[in-house]
């Protein structure tokens, strides 16, 4: 019943210091994203897989990379983090379509 | 490409009354709309959504919204607020294999 794994909760990083945030989905999804949430701005999309094998940029995409290692996991890489990335991550998968089940985050800080 | 404005970035109900949170989208096609709700440090939960047929949708926890093509709206309303629906609403639209468009949310304050 697990739904969406994202590990971990919280993050504490140096500028400059990288990291890869975990994601994981049980629900055989095609589909996974991921988007980070800022206070007034939503939700904007980094990237994307619509499918085990592809992934597409999304609104945001710079300073990130991704990786579908699998049909159940989606990982975000931040190669060197900077104070402008501070903010709470979300992975969502879907079966098709837009309609998508959200983790629980990760809320994400760079000093 | 499409958008979605939420007009109201707070509002504030008193516990038993009526609720509409507004919700203007844009798109070329026929969307895929939803709502989705977050409660702090929480993730988002789907309310419900809206693909085709009758224009007014049920969702969960007594939510309701009513798809208006004439307006370009997906208003959520409920007929009587309980304090734990105090948190922040999303709307949302995307279509077929797109992916989904946020908008800017609205926080949503109940007093006694």
């Amino acid at each position: 019943n697990a739904g969406v794994t994202q590990t971990p909760k919280f993050q504490v990083l140096k500028t400059g210091q990288s990291m890869t945030l975990q994601c994981a989905q049980d629900m055989n999804h095609n589909s996974m994203y991921w988007y980070r949430q800022d206070p007034g701005m939503g939700l904007r999309l980094i990237y994307y897989s619509a499918s085990e094998g592809t992934t597409d940029k999304g609104e945001v995409p710079n300073g990130y990379n991704v990786s579908r290692l699998n049909k159940r996991e989606f990982s975000l890489r931040l190669e060197s983090a900077a104070p402008s990335q501070t903010s709470v991550y979300f992975c969502a998968s879907s079966e098709r379509g837009p309609e998508a089940f959200f983790g629980q985050g990760t809320r994400l800080t760079v000093v | 490409a499409q958008s979605v404005t939420q007009p109201d970035i707070h509002i504030t109900v008193s516990e038993g009354a009526s609720l509409e949170l507004r919700c203007n989208y844009s798109y070329g096609a026929t969307p895929y709309l939803f709502w989705y709700v977050q409660s702090p440090g929480q993730g988002l939960q789907l309310l419900l959504k809206y693909f085709s047929g009758d224009t007014l949708v049920q969702g969960i926890k007594g939510f309701e919204a009513e798809f208006k093509r004439s307006q370009s709206s997906f208003n959520l309303r409920k007929p009587s607020v309980h304090w734990s629906d105090a948190a922040q609403y999303f709307c949302a639209v995307g279509a077929g294999y797109s992916t989904l468009t946020f908008g800017k949310g609205t926080m949503l304050l109940v007093s006694p």
